[in-house]
């Protein structure tokens, strides 16, 4: 199957710094999301980007697929931007997700 | 919109009991996942429907463990008889089209 690969596995950064995290996968997808998973253990869907540029914020996103990698920018950050960010993929008909092994972020003041 | 709906929202069992989680998706989503977390292997997609159709169910881990959405907005994921190696995580959720999809806030499960 698939590989996903993230990296920095871990991340301190003090309040106010930009940080990049990476998503590496082994092969063409045509479905790719980044998700933040928050200290309670919520999972939320930052980006659907299988292609091309987001912006939300101060989170934005990009992924190069003829080079299949993805990565997640954070702007600006803030103690609430703490928890573990995944990159998923998926690749054929798009819905099944592979998750990579996240990035686990601390922010602090 | 409330969002995806899971209860309970935390199971405490004994080994060989019955375990039955629910989840309630986004209304209008025809997409319905069901996934396990743990420490040992991260998220793990157990089965997913496609309008109200079981479409993959080989991530489910055996026999024991059974899922069913009988209408488009309401789905069931059974464990009988429940193992303390079952215990995780259980996040149910759904996306329109495939594509983004969004999660119910889990049931953590333990098998005593």
């Amino acid at each position: 199957g698939i590989q996903v690969e993230q990296s920095p596995p871990d991340l301190i950064l003090q309040e106010g710094a930009n940080s990049t995290l990476r998503c590496n996968f082994s092969d063409s997808v045509n479905n790719l999301q980044w998700f933040h998973q928050n200290p309670w253990g919520q999972l939320i869907n930052l980006f659907y980007i299988p292609s091309g540029t987001k912006q939300n914020g101060r989170l934005s996103a990009t992924t190069v697929a003829t080079e299949r990698y993805s990565l997640l920018y954070i702007s600006s950050s803030q103690t609430t931007d703490s928890g573990v960010y995944f990159c998923a993929v998926a690749t054929g008909g798009g819905n099944k997700l592979t998750f990579g092994t996240g990035t686990q972020l601390k922010v602090e003041l | 919109d409330a969002g995806v709906i899971q209860s309970p929202r935390h199971e405490v069992t004994e080994m060989g009991q019955e375990v039955t989680l629910r989840c309630k998706p986004i209304s209008g989503h025809d997409y319905l996942f069901w996934y396990r977390q743990t420490m040992m292997r991260g998220l793990e997609l157990l089965i997913y429907f496609n309008n109200n159709v079981p479409i993959d169910d080989s991530g489910m881990p055996e026999d024991r463990f059974s899922a069913k959405m009988p209408n488009a907005s309401f789905s069931t994921l059974k464990i009988q008889p429940s193992e303390p190696r079952d215990s995780a995580v259980y996040f149910c959720a759904s996306s329109w089209w495939g594509v983004a999809q969004y999660f119910g806030p889990g049931t953590r499960l333990l098998v005593l």
